[in-house]
C-alpha cells in the first residue's frame, strides 16, 4: 500500500495560534487531499494539490492555506486557529494509474482548539 | 437533493446475516469509491468502481451506470464488520470526491 503519514497525529493549541499540519507520501502520487471530518458533516475537503506548487481550494478553504514544495510533502497550515476549527483532519493521496483502490487517506490528525 | 445518496443510514444485524448497502448518485461519474472507517479509526478504501462488480474477500461491490446505483454487500457478516460505510464518486479531471453521508453498520454476535 502507498505510505502516506500524517503528523502530528494530536495537537492541542490555543485560539489564535498558527498550527501546521503534515503529511508526507513515500511514492510520487501527483493528488493530494486535505480533508477535516466532523459529526453530522462526514468529509470536507479543504484543500488540494495536482503537482508542486499546483494547489487549489476546496468547500471549506476559509481561514487555511496549503503548501507543496516537493511531492512527497503536502502541509496544511492554520493561520489563525480558532475553536471551529477543531476537527478531525485527513490527508489523502490518488493513487495514479491505478486500477483498484483509488485513495489512501492517512491516519488523522486530531486538532483542539481551546 | 444529495448529489450521493446512501441508504440506509444505520443498520444493525446480527452475526452472519447477508447484508446490502446502497448507494445512489445523481451526477455523471468517472468512478465510484466504497471505503470503511471504524469508530475513532482511520479511512480505509475498500473498492473503486467504474463499472461491474469487483469481490475482495466476503465484500462485494457492484455498480450499475445506466441506473447510477451502487451495492455493497458483505457476506456472512461478523462484529469486526461494525464500522461506517462510506459511498463516494469522483468525477472530474482534479478526482475530487463527492462523499455520501455513510451508513452506520452494527452487527451483533
Amino acid at each position: 500500500d502507498a505510505g502516506i503519514t500524517q503528523s502530528p497525529r494530536h495537537k492541542v493549541t490555543e485560539t489564535g495560534t498558527p498550527v501546521t499540519l503534515r503529511c508526507h507520501q513515500t511514492e510520487n502520487h501527483r493528488y493530494m487531499y486535505w480533508y477535516r471530518q466532523d459529526p453530522g458533516h462526514g468529509l470536507r475537503l479543504i484543500h488540494y494539490s495536482y503537482g508542486v506548487k499546483d494547489t487549489d481550494k476546496g468547500e471549506v478553504s476559509d481561514g487555511y492555506s496549503v503548501s507543496r514544495s516537493k511531492t512527497e510533502d503536502f502541509l496544511l497550515t492554520l493561520e489563525s486557529a480558532t475553536s471551529s476549527q477543531t476537527s478531525v483532519y485527513f490527508c489523502a493521496i490518488r493513487r495514479s494509474g491505478d486500477s483498484g483502490h483509488g485513495y489512501t487517506f492517512g491516519s488523522g490528525t486530531r486538532l483542539t482548539v481551546v | 437533493k444529495n448529489e450521493v445518496e446512501q441508504s440506509p443510514q444505520n443498520l444493525t444485524a446480527q452475526e452472519g446475516e447477508f447484508i446490502t448497502i446502497n448507494c445512489s448518485y445523481s451526477v455523471g461519474i468517472s468512478a465510484l469509491h466504497w471505503l470503511q472507517q471504524h469508530p475513532g479509526g482511520g479511512i480505509v478504501s475498500l473498492f473503486m468502481l467504474s463499472s461491474g462488480k469487483k469481490k475482495h474477500g466476503r465484500l462485494i461491490a457492484t455498480i450499475n451506470i445506466q441506473e447510477k446505483h451502487s451495492s455493497l454487500h458483505i457476506t456472512a457478516s461478523h462484529p469486526r464488520d461494525s464500522a461506517v460505510y462510506i459511498c463516494a464518486v469522483s468525477m472530474d479531471s482534479n478526482y475530487q470526491l463527492i462523499w455520501g453521508a455513510g451508513t452506520k453498520l452494527i452487527i451483533k454476535p
